[in-house]
């Protein structure tokens, strides 16, 4: 296993596009988070899964943000209507669950032009 | 490669010599407190854990001190490598607190000199 993997790595859209980025967890890893980190800080929680479930979905930023994971595998996260201030790093997760160590994968860096 | 940050608190040091790096915390009833390393380009890499119920952990050339008096975390690498250079940050977790997540500090870069 190689990892989680995020595709793409870089996506440039134009303000109004909608735009869905993948994470490929750990193959045996049941829960997976997306964050979001912009230049100069910490990465901030979004979401997360157990399995196929969403089960904590409060902190996605707008409603124009969701997520799917829906064979408890791979996982998109999609944002329509793309603005400007949506730019930064969003990043991929994976852990067991009750684990303490969670796995980044190396992210997709968004720019809204 | 890709900045992580561009105005971070800095730590320079000379290769070989030790790094210690700070963070306060805000949560007290978090459950454990994490550090994690970030390289250019690179997502958060786990370096060491530590349960809320401890004062000290040592890894491979790295020790984490927990202050709960004060709420300080504070991150010990020896003899410094100049692949140790990245932002490091601390993050906070609550067990079940929704699925474990991490609620992160703002970063330190470590930048090593040879």
């Amino acid at each position: 296993d190689t990892g989680v993997s995020q595709n793409p790595r870089h996506k440039i859209t134009k303000r109004g596009q909608n735009v869905t980025f993948r994470c490929d967890p750990i193959s045996e890893h049941n829960r997976l988070y997306w964050y979001r980190q912009t230049l100069g800080q910490g990465p901030e929680f979004l979401t997360y899964f157990q399995n196929e479930a969403q089960l904590e979905k409060s902190r996605l930023l707008s409603d124009r943000f969701s997520a799917e994971r829906p064979k408890g595998s791979f996982s998109t996260l999609e944002i329509q209507r793309t603005e400007q201030g949506d730019s930064a790093m969003y990043l991929c997760a994976s852990s067991l669950v009750g684990g303490v160590e969670a796995f980044f994968g190396q992210g997709t860096r968004l720019t809204v032009v | 490669g890709e900045s992580v940050g561009l105005h971070l608190p800095t730590l320079s040091v000379q290769e070989g010599d030790n790094s210690i790096i700070n963070c306060a915390y805000s949560n007290s009833a978090s459950d454990y407190f994490i550090w994690y390393k970030q390289e250019s380009g690179k997502g958060p890499q786990f370096i060491i854990d530590i349960r809320s119920n401890m004062d000290k952990r040592q890894g491979q050339r790295v020790t984490v001190l927990l202050n709960k008096t004060v709420k300080h975390l504070s991150l010990q690498i020896a003899a410094t490598q100049p692949g140790d250079s990245a932002v490091y940050f601390c993050a906070e977790m609550g067990i079940e607190n929704a699925g474990n997540m991490l609620t992160f500090g703002g970063g330190t870069r470590l930048m090593v000199k040879p």
